[in-house]
């Protein structure tokens, strides 16, 4: 099965950028989807297809995709930001999603 | 965008089976199925299982074949999931998922259902 790595735990202040990035073996080439969850809430879709967003999601919120890594972007971060996050690709041998372990973010 | 409630918190002994179900707000003309993910205290996201429900096929996690079973009710816009031989590593909250036409992602999630296992 494809394997998704994520740190475990990002930090960043209010006010600057926060970059969580997903490692997967040619990553590149599949399409990455990203999840917000926040204690005690079901996991919310924040980015589809690499970087497009729902609707509903601020545009602080983008993502890039190239190589082995993909990356969730929060620009001007907010403590509302803090929460867990989930990277997600269809593995197509399996024929099923595949998650990332999660990162933490944290809003110093 | 498809709404999922889910049914209520279970309780359950080792060995027993819970039956949890989803209500779909409606089923639109780009749902494809619907996905089963848990989440056991503490940890990541786990894919269980999907169920097309245009034509009942399923899919299962290996970790779980041959215990889960999903199933849909098109009339009442339902989907179940059955998981038998439970155990105390199957204690997890439970999400239902809605998968779109074409789509990889899950763009709706239930609110989640707590079975606990405990003797």
């Amino acid at each position: 099965s494809y394997v998704l790595t994520q740190p475990p735990s990002v930090s960043e202040a209010p006010g600057k950028t926060a970059t969580i990035t997903c490692g997967g073996d040619n990553i590149g080439i599949k399409s990455v989807h990203w999840y917000q969850q926040k204690p005690g809430q079901a996991p919310l879709l924040v980015i589809f297809s690499d970087g497009d967003r729902p609707s509903g999601i601020p545009e602080r919120f983008s993502g890039s995709n190239s190589g082995n890594t993909a990356t969730l972007i929060i620009r001007r971060v907010e403590a509302g930001d803090e929460a867990d996050y989930y990277c997600q690709v269809w593995d197509s041998s399996g024929d099923h999603p595949v998650f990332g372990g999660g990162t933490k973010l944290t809003v110093l | 965008q498809v709404q999922l409630v889910q049914s209520g918190d279970e309780v359950k002994i080792p060995g027993a089976s819970v039956k949890v179900s989803c209500r779909a707000s409606t089923f639109t003309s780009v749902t494809y199925g619907f996905h089963w993910v848990r989440q056991a205290p503490g940890q990541g996201l786990e894919w269980m299982g999907w169920i097309n429900s245009r034509n009942g096929h399923t899919n299962y996690a290996h970790n779980v074949q041959g215990r889960l079973t999903l199933t849909t009710d098109a009339s009442t816009r339902t989907v179940y999931m059955q998981l038998t031989g439970l155990r105390s590593d199957d204690t997890a909250i439970y999400y239902c998922t809605h998968w779109g036409e074409g789509d990889s992602f899950l763009d709706s999630w239930g609110q989640g259902t707590l079975v606990t296992v405990s003797s």
